[in-house]
């Protein structure tokens, strides 16, 4: 069974420091891997995914993220964090076989806090 | 905007009631998917349809079912309702099975 897990439930940097969420997963086969951003009171957004093409993925509002089957990691980092990037993240998995569904299995969510 | 539509947004019911939330996907998506969101489970995976089949479930429970019409909507339907029921539900819709998964902005339940 494919399951997710995100270490550190809460999170907080200044305003302009590195942003580094992490994320560890288990799975039998090589899974897609997705990070969702959700703000109060909307549904989730997708930042990035990996689906086995380049292990370092590009997503939107500057934010990026490694895998490495190695660790069985996928970190979500950013270079620079903005007050707007307070929000909740969420890493989640999937597994790669169209007949399995695609359906997403998500971990607990890091709440990130940015300080001025 | 996701292009996936919710409704209602908001619903307060009491405990025994049976409700329905509906969720029409983008344009051209055949998939749908439905989540629950609360404090204490996190985000869970509760059923899957493909172009009106049910293709996958995970924990939902019996007195939960949903459908996906021919315009591809879809209906979660909640009845014999608990306090345990309050919590966020997600609708998500998909092109093809195992491409990315798009939300829409959720029907948050709340049963008293």
């Amino acid at each position: 069974a494919q399951s997710v897990t995100q270490l550190g439930s809460h999170v907080s940097v200044s305003e302009g420091a590195l942003v580094l969420l992490r994320c560890n997963y288990s799975s039998s086969v090589p899974p897609y891997l997705f990070w969702y951003v959700q703000y109060p009171n909307q549904g989730l957004q997708l930042l990035l995914k990996y689906t086995s093409a380049a292990t370092l993925v590009k997503g939107i509002n500057g934010f990026e993220a490694e895998f490495k089957k190695s660790e069985t990691s996928f970190h979500l980092t950013k270079p620079s964090a903005h007050m707007s990037d307070a929000a909740e993240y969420f890493c989640a998995v999937s597994d790669p076989f169209k007949n399995q569904g695609g359906k997403l299995i998500f971990g607990q969510g890091t709440e990130l806090s940015v300080k001025p | 905007d996701s292009g996936v539509t919710q409704t209602p947004k908001h619903l307060i019911t009491a405990t025994g009631q049976r409700v329905t939330l509906r969720c029409s996907p983008r344009s051209g998506d055949l998939s749908v998917y439905w989540y629950q969101q609360s404090l204490d489970q996190g985000l869970q995976f509760l059923i899957q349809y493909y172009n009106g089949e049910e293709r996958a479930k995970g924990n939902i429970l019996e007195r939960f079912s949903a459908q996906q019409f021919p315009d591809l909507h879809s209906e979660l339907n909640l009845s014999s309702l608990e306090l345990g029921d309050s919590a966020l539900y997600f609708c998500a819709s998909s092109v093809e099975q195992g491409t990315e998964a798009f939300f829409g902005q959720g029907t948050r339940l709340t049963v008293v």
